[in-house]
């Protein structure tokens, strides 16, 4: 099953807007990742904030977690018809769980020129 | 460096053929995973490799095996393909550097389509 649990399922902002997408999880975690994938191509990774780390900031990408809430955000600010993609949180959950993902359902995030 | 291969990209199969998916990366990454993804969902893991000499079960590895035949190369094969195998399979790997976790890095994917 499914660990992570994105919200929206689907946003569609204007270019120069901020976009912010949702992940929620069940289990305690090692890290949490965010990464994006275009239309018909494989995942790149975005971004990887530690389960000790409260806030990461990337360039134009923001990531929060709450491990009290069991959740996290990624804030992509001055959006661009560029980041049109969808987007996925993955957790690695803790203990011996090295480098095994469990990946959330997407958010897919359309931007207008 | 081309990172990580897979090979083919789109393969069409009859119920209960047989096919090998390839996976290699130049990397020098330890583990390799094996990932399928279907419409509207994120991946999930069918097999991975921590290292070279071993492999484990993922959520979904009912009617797949891997090999770990090299360091770099990591194949996923289809005994008997099914309908509800037609998905896109992804390979990715990752490493471990000065003691801290790596990310996964994909490949491009491979889509099968079982008739």
């Amino acid at each position: 099953s499914q660990q992570g649990e994105e919200d929206p399922q689907a946003l569609s902002i204007q270019e120069g807007e901020n976009a912010t997408m949702n992940c929620s999880y069940k289990t305690s975690i090692n890290n949490l990742q965010w990464y994006r994938q275009n239309s018909g191509r494989g995942l790149v990774h975005l971004i990887l904030i530690r389960s000790n780390e409260r806030e990461k900031h990337s360039g134009r990408l923001r990531v929060t977690l709450d491990t009290s809430k069991k959740s996290s955000s990624l804030l992509i600010t001055a959006s661009r018809a560029a980041d049109t993609a969808s987007y996925f949180c993955a957790t690695e959950a803790g203990g011996t769980s090295y480098g095994k993902l469990t990946f959330g359902q997407g958010t897919i995030l359309t931007v207008h020129p | 460096n081309a990172g990580v291969t897979q090979t083919p990209k789109f393969q069409v199969l009859k119920t209960g053929q047989s096919m090998t998916l390839q996976c290699a990366q130049d990397m020098n990454h330890n583990s390799m995973y094996w990932y399928r993804q279907d419409p509207g969902m994120g991946l999930r893991l069918i097999y991975y490799s921590a290292s070279e000499g071993t492999t484990d079960k993922g959520e979904v590895p009912n009617g797949y095996n891997v090999s770990r035949l090299n360091k770099r190369e990591f194949s996923l094969r289809l005994e008997s393909a099914a309908p509800s195998q037609t998905s896109v399979y992804f390979c990715a790997s990752s490493g471990k550097l000065a003691g801290l976790r790596e990310t996964q890095y994909f490949g491009p994917g491979t889509r099968l389509l079982v008739l």
